[in-house]
């Protein structure tokens, strides 16, 4: 699989776009790109999957350049309860061997 | 259940005793996961079942943990002569093979050892 390199932390304020970019320089062709958020105490939970271009959902936005070498998960207008960590995965669609990173901290301040 | 449900939520143990944790994956659901997760680190992948295929068990930290998947669907992970270091909280997260690669994990089961 793919390996990820993700920030260790960010910090923003309430109402500022955050963009979180995650670095697959190995990609493979039949890879995918998720990624998933998980608050304290909780499993994480799926966001939001991409092959290219761009992705959005009711969530967030997923950029991903022409050479997939890297994508950026983008969360508009954040509040304080999208403090979490941010995971990114690169694996082939239906492969579902899944292995974290270490994710990124996001920490949203009043 | 609509989710992914593991037991005992909570688990304190005494060093050296046996632990088995319980996952009730998703119904349909061929794929299930496990993992660890000690305070304020990363989910270390522990142990993959996929359908009827051989378990990825290249994650299990040592021989004293193993998990079983019972007719494709609730899994039991087993910790033998727990040590002090095994307390985390343990993940479990099953998906579709084929939809994608969404899984669902569920609250996770808190185990300390005493």
């Amino acid at each position: 699989l793919a390996k990820t390199t993700q920030p260790i932390s960010m910090d923003s304020y309430e109402g500022q776009e955050v963009n979180i970019t995650c670095s697959h320089n190995n990609i493979a062709t039949n890879d995918y790109i998720t990624w998933y958020q998980q608050f304290p105490s909780q499993g994480p939970r799926f966001i939001i999957q991409g092959y290219k271009t761009k992705v959005t959902n009711e969530v967030a936005s997923l950029f991903i350049p022409a050479d997939r070498k890297s994508s950026t998960l983008s969360l508009p207008r954040v509040s304080l309860s999208d403090t979490a960590v941010y995971y990114c995965l690169v694996g082939p669609r239906g492969n579902n061997d899944m292995r974290f990173g270490a994710g990124t901290r996001l920490t949203v301040k009043p | 259940g609509a989710g992914v449900s593991q037991s005992p939520s909570n688990k304190v143990t005494e060093k050296g005793k046996d632990v088995e944790l319980r996952c009730d994956p998703i119904s349909g659901h061929t794929a299930l996961y496990w993992y660890r997760q000690s305070l304020g680190q990363g989910l270390e992948f522990l142990i993959y079942f996929q359908g009827n295929s051989a378990p990825d068990k290249s994650g299990l930290p040592s021989d004293r943990f193993s998990a079983e998947r019972t007719g494709g669907s609730v899994s039991t992970l087993t910790i033998q002569r727990t040590q002090q270091e095994d307390s985390a909280v343990y993940l479990c997260a099953s998906s579709l093979r084929g939809e994608g690669t969404e899984a669902f994990f569920g609250q996770g089961t808190r185990l300390t050892v005493v």
